[in-house]
This record gives structure tokens, sequence and C-alpha cells, in this order.
């Protein structure tokens, strides 16, 4: 079953710390797989997206990473702001399917 | 150029009514997806329309219908409404159905009461 699964489920940081957050799926065929970010209430906005071949991709202060082989994929916040504070969604591309984690909620905190 | 736009913002409808949201993809896109995501949820796939056709379903009942139009705009109408049917609707847009990505317009927040 194509499945994509998100840890953890929420998350409290103090501002100007780092954080990382997982993916792990099982979704078969492989397209591609991007990160959004939600804010409460909004569309998601696309982050970062990464094919196969790629293991790493940065958009500012986050980076995200992917291990195919293990199905693994992070996001990595760097010197968290206070703007920070939404869902961030994992969104697995397939067979011309979109499988969506449940996302993970993150607070920062002053 | 214009991202995804969806209308209205908000909408709140009581049980049994029928409703109808919009959406306007991003220049040069010609594929919509819709979705529904409930409060502290990930969006859940209702559907996906490109050229003008119902290509893919998600497992929503025939009470959630869509359209397409030949400027690729598309509309979701959902009819005899429950409670559980409160979400908040997304529309994406992408350039063909099988997309490298796929774009997210800001939402229809849906009360029904």
């Amino acid at each position: 079953k194509n499945q994509v699964e998100q840890s953890p489920q929420s998350l409290i940081i103090l501002e100007g710390k780092n954080c990382t957050l997982q993916c792990n799926y099982t979704v078969s065929p492989f397209s591609n797989l991007r990160w959004y970010k939600q804010d409460t209430g909004r569309g998601p906005v696309s982050l970062t997206i990464m094919t196969f071949s790629e293991n790493t991709k940065s958009n500012g202060r986050y980076t995200a990473t992917l291990d195919a082989d293990t199905k693994q994929s992070s996001l990595h916040i760097t010197a968290s702001q206070l703007s920070d504070s939404a869902s961030y969604i994992c969104v697995v591309s397939g067979g011309n399917q979109f499988y969506f984690g449940t996302g993970t909620s993150l607070t920062v905190i002053p | 150029d214009a991202g995804v736009t969806q209308s209205p913002t908000h909408l709140i409808k009581t049980r049994g009514q029928q409703v109808t949201l919009r959406c306007s993809p991003k220049s040069g896109h010609d594929t919509v997806s819709w979705y529904q995501q409930a409060l502290g949820q990930g969006p859940q796939f209702i559907f996906q329309y490109y050229e003008e056709e119902e290509r893919q379903r998600g497992n929503f009942p025939d009470r959630f219908s869509g359209h397409q139009f030949p400027n690729y705009s598309s509309e979701l109408n959902v009819n005899a409404l429950l409670l559980g049917d409160s979400a908040l609707y997304l529309c994406a847009s992408s350039l063909g159905p099988g997309a490298y990505e796929q774009y997210f317009g800001p939402g229809t927040r849906l009360t029904v009461t």
C-alpha cells in the first residue's frame, strides 16, 4: 500500500534553534518528493522538490535530504524563526498520483 | 503571473444544501486537482481534471462532482451537504496530470451548520 508517514506529529522549539522533520514512504513507483509549508487556514507552499537522483536540496534555511534506498526524507530547519510556525507536509508523487503525509505541526516560541 | 486562485474564501452552508467552489489554475497550467483538508489532517485527494474530463478520483461519494472549462478553470460541486463536509478545500494546478510539481491555491473554508 502506498503510504507517507511523518514524524513527529508535533514539535515545539525555541526561536533560533534547529530542528529536523522526518518522512518515510512506501510509494512505488517513485517520481519525486516534495516538502510543503502550510500556514493555518492557507494553501500549502512548496519548499523543496527532489527526484530519485537528488540527495539534498536547499531553500534558504530549509534543507531537505532524500535517501531513495531506505525511502526516507528529512527536512532540516536552521536558526528557526517565529514565522516558521506552521504545518510541514511531505508529498510523494508516483504513478500519476500524489500521496500526502498528515504533516508535522511546528511551533516556534520566543 | 497569477498563481492559483480560489473563490470564495469562506462559505457557510446548511446541511442538505448544495455548494459550488471555483478554481483558476496558474497561468499555463492545464490540470486541476481538488483536495479536502479537515482540521488537523493532511489533504485528501478528491479528483483531478484534465482536458475537461475527470481523470482520477479519490475515495469520495458521488455527492462530490466537478467540471473543467475550456480555459482550464474548474468547479467543485458538493450536493446534500453533511456536517462532515466542513473543511478547507484546496485546488492545485499543474502542467499535465503526471506533472513534476503542483501549485496550491489559498483554499476555500467551507462550514456546514
